[in-house]
């Protein structure tokens, strides 16, 4: 059963504490991606790496670390300088196929900090 | 800056109506653009997508209309149903592109 995980689906912190959120996928997907949603927003895009060791600055990259040591996985850490971390995050893998590309969403980590 | 303008922010259609949702975008090197569908509590699901050197795409009840000359992209959803009732986002990306840039999405809502 192919696909793209994150857990856990909710996940509560205090404020000025690190999270770690998890996004693990076994589509074999070379780019993976992590956005921010917020109530009735848009998609916004925090990191995304498109190979192994390598990833690169999205638009609101502030507060958040990556790293990508496996293909398959690709971690996203909410550190205590994000100023608003209460979010829902969805992490995402993209292929290329002949001249059509295929981005899918995992489900998505809903995080709340109080 | 803002590379692909949807409309409307949200939209109510009747049961069996039509729903119509816009897109416009700037960057004439995009080549690729996939629609995606996401309700609530869920993640956005790749929905249909269109390449320019087409104009038209059809996926059951989804079609998707391309401008190229006018760099405009519509999504038609023919016999809308309640079930349709969601946010809808387009998005585009160029050949060389690492990264989709996402609409700021449309909530459509389905009357019965």
């Amino acid at each position: 059963d192919g696909g793209i995980t994150q857990s856990p689906k909710y996940l509560f912190r205090k404020e000025g504490q690190n999270v770690t959120l998890s996004c693990e996928q076994n589509l074999n997907h070379d780019a993976m991606y992590w956005y921010r949603q917020d109530p009735g927003q848009g998609l916004r895009l925090i990191y995304y790496s498109q190979i192994v060791n390598d990833f690169q600055k999205g638009d609101i990259a502030e507060g958040y670390s990556v790293s990508r040591e496996k293909k398959e996985s690709f971690p996203l850490t909410v550190t205590s300088a994000q100023k608003n971390p209460t979010a829902f995050y969805l992490c995402a893998s993209k292929i290329q196929r002949g001249a059509s590309y295929e981005q899918y969403f995992g489900p998505g980590t809903r995080l709340t900090v109080t | 800056q803002q590379q692909v303008k949807q409309s409307p922010q949200s939209l109510i259609v009747q049961k069996g109506g039509i729903s119509i949702i816009n897109c416009a975008y700037e960057n004439t090197a995009f080549d690729y653009f996939p629609w995606y569908q996401q309700f609530p509590g869920k993640g956005p699901a790749l929905l249909i997508a269109i390449r320019p050197d087409v104009s038209e795409k059809k996926e059951g009840r989804f079609t998707i209309s391309f401008n190229k000359s006018a760099k405009q992209f519509s999504l038609h959803i023919m016999d809308s149903q309640p079930g349709d009732s969601a946010t809808y986002f387009c998005a585009a990306i160029e050949g060389s592109g690492s990264r989709l840039t996402f609409g700021e999405g449309t909530q459509l809502t389905v009357n019965p």
